[in-house]
């Protein structure tokens, strides 16, 4: 069964860079197949697609977030990670990273069970 | 671009069906046959209930389904039962600048 675990500070001070890391177990990136994505929900609120990722390293963003992200993958380590510069508190929420299927299509059918990063000094 | 739009809320009675619809445009939910909608429960990862407007993954109750015309689409529960309350997304396919657009989120009530 493929699982998707997110691991990174949980604090985060104004104007650093969070960075996280979404270990695949149960499946292997690089079989080619499918696009790894982040997704992030503020608290109390709805969700936000931040981006995705295919094992090549093709990087697919969210227009609105692309000046500040970076989306990379380690094959070698079945993981990938998000990098988040110049954050703000407006950037506190729960961070997942999830499975999308065999094109950038918002069907994420796999999810791990997310992350909360707070932004604050 | 803005998010999909979606009723704040909805409730129904057990047993009842209730729609939720989720509006777009014509460059989003109107141009292709990618809307997802997910279930979410308090504190947990949301869960994908369906797919490609109207596919449902393996273990999703047929009570779930899906339908799309022109720039919106709606997801259906039938029969429902309490374990469905629950807030609700849907999602789409937007394009190669935008890509991925997610809806402001319903919640439903099971009364």
């Amino acid at each position: 069964q493929l699982q998707l675990q997110e691991s990174g500070p949980g604090l985060v001070k104004p104007s650093e860079t969070l960075s996280l890391t979404c270990t695949v177990s149960g499946g292997s990136i690089s079989s080619g197949v499918y696009f790894w994505g982040w997704i992030r929900q503020p608290p109390g609120k709805g969700l936000e697609w931040i981006g995705n990722i295919y094992y090549n390293g093709n990087t697919y963003y969210n227009p609105s977030l692309k000046n500040r992200v970076t989306i990379s993958v380690d094959t070698s380590k079945n993981h990938f990670s998000l990098n988040l510069s110049s954050v703000t508190a407006a950037d506190t929420a729960v961070y997942y990273c999830a499975r999308d299927g065999e094109a950038v299509a918002g069907t994420f059918g796999y999810w791990g069970q997310g992350t909360l990063v707070t932004v604050s000094s | 671009q803005s998010a999909l739009t979606q009723p704040r809320s909805v409730s129904g009675s057990p047993g009842q069906s209730v729609t939720i619809s989720c509006t777009g445009t014509s460059s989003d939910v109107g141009a292709y046959d990618y809307v997802s909608w997910y279930q979410q429960h308090p504190g947990k990862a949301p869960k994908l209930m369906i797919y490609d407007v109207t596919k449902r993954p393996s273990g999703v109750p047929d009570r779930f389904s899906g339908s799309k015309s022109g720039n919106s689409a709606s997801l259906t529960i039938s029969g429902l039962q309490a374990e469905d309350e629950a807030d609700y997304y849907c999602c789409s396919y937007a394009g190669s600048y935008t890509y991925v657009l997610f809806g402001g989120g319903t919640k439903l009530t099971v009364l």
